[in-house]
């Protein structure tokens, strides 16, 4: 599976805008980039996904840089719920390979 | 509930036990998943089932691990003479199988947590 790099851990102000950054140098062309993140105490839940287009939702936004080589998942306007650990993960848009494989992720923590 | 639900939600257990773990995913999705995540970890890949079938078991770490899903709904983890190793909390996801537009988002339930001691 393609690998991601993400910071380790990122800090940011409440009602602030954030950009949690992702690397991932070795994606195929048939990769999706997807977002989760996990709540303390919960399993991961889907934040995002695209291919080549930048995507918004009512979550957040995903940022794709023209290469693909790296993209950046935008929280507008954080709120102290959205301290989690996030994770960029690429997956396989294929109905044989669905699985997906986490790394350590960014944890986000939003300051009052 | 319309979640995926886990059951026990925590286990204690003695080394050289044995172990059941229950997931009930949510009703319709034909893909169901186990994780493992030990602490400060993002969740590791065990198995992977489409229908009744574990079509990815790659990431079991050995023969003291196995999972079914005999009818294609409810799965149960199991895992045999328990080690302090095993101890992590591990979760299951369900989803849609990927189809056109659709992502397969997998949905997750909030994990059973095993401390074998």
């Amino acid at each position: 599976d393609a690998k991601t790099t993400q910071p380790n851990s990122m800090e940011s102000n409440e009602e602030e805008p954030v950009h949690l950054p992702c690397n991932h140098s070795t994606i195929s062309g048939t990769d999706y980039i997807h977002w989760y993140r996990q709540l303390p105490s919960q399993g991961p839940e889907y934040v995002i996904h695209g291919l080549t287009s930048n995507v918004n939702n009512r979550m957040a936004s995903l940022a794709i840089a023209e290469d693909r080589k790296s993209s950046t998942l935008i929280l507008h306007r954080a709120t102290l719920r959205d301290a989690a650990v996030y994770y960029c993960i690429l997956r396989v848009q294929d109905q044989g390979a669905q699985k997906l494989v986490f790394g350590q992720g960014t944890r986000l923590t939003i300051n009052p | 509930g319309a979640g995926v639900s886990q059951t026990p939600s925590n286990k204690v257990t003695e080394k050289g036990k044995y172990v059941e773990l229950r997931c009930d995913p949510i009703s319709g999705h034909t893909a169901l998943y186990w994780y493992r995540q030990s602490l400060g970890q993002g969740p590791e890949f065990l198995i992977y089932f489409q229908g009744t079938g574990a079509a990815d078991d790659s990431g079991l770490p050995n023969d003291r691990f196995f999972a079914v899903r005999p009818e294609g709904s409810v799965s149960t983890l199991k895992i045999q003479r328990t080690e302090r190793g095993d101890s992590a909390v591990y979760l299951c996801a369900s989803s849609h199988p990927v189809r056109g537009e659709n992502t397969g988002e997998l949905f997750f339930g909030e994990g059973s947590r095993l401390t074998v001691l």
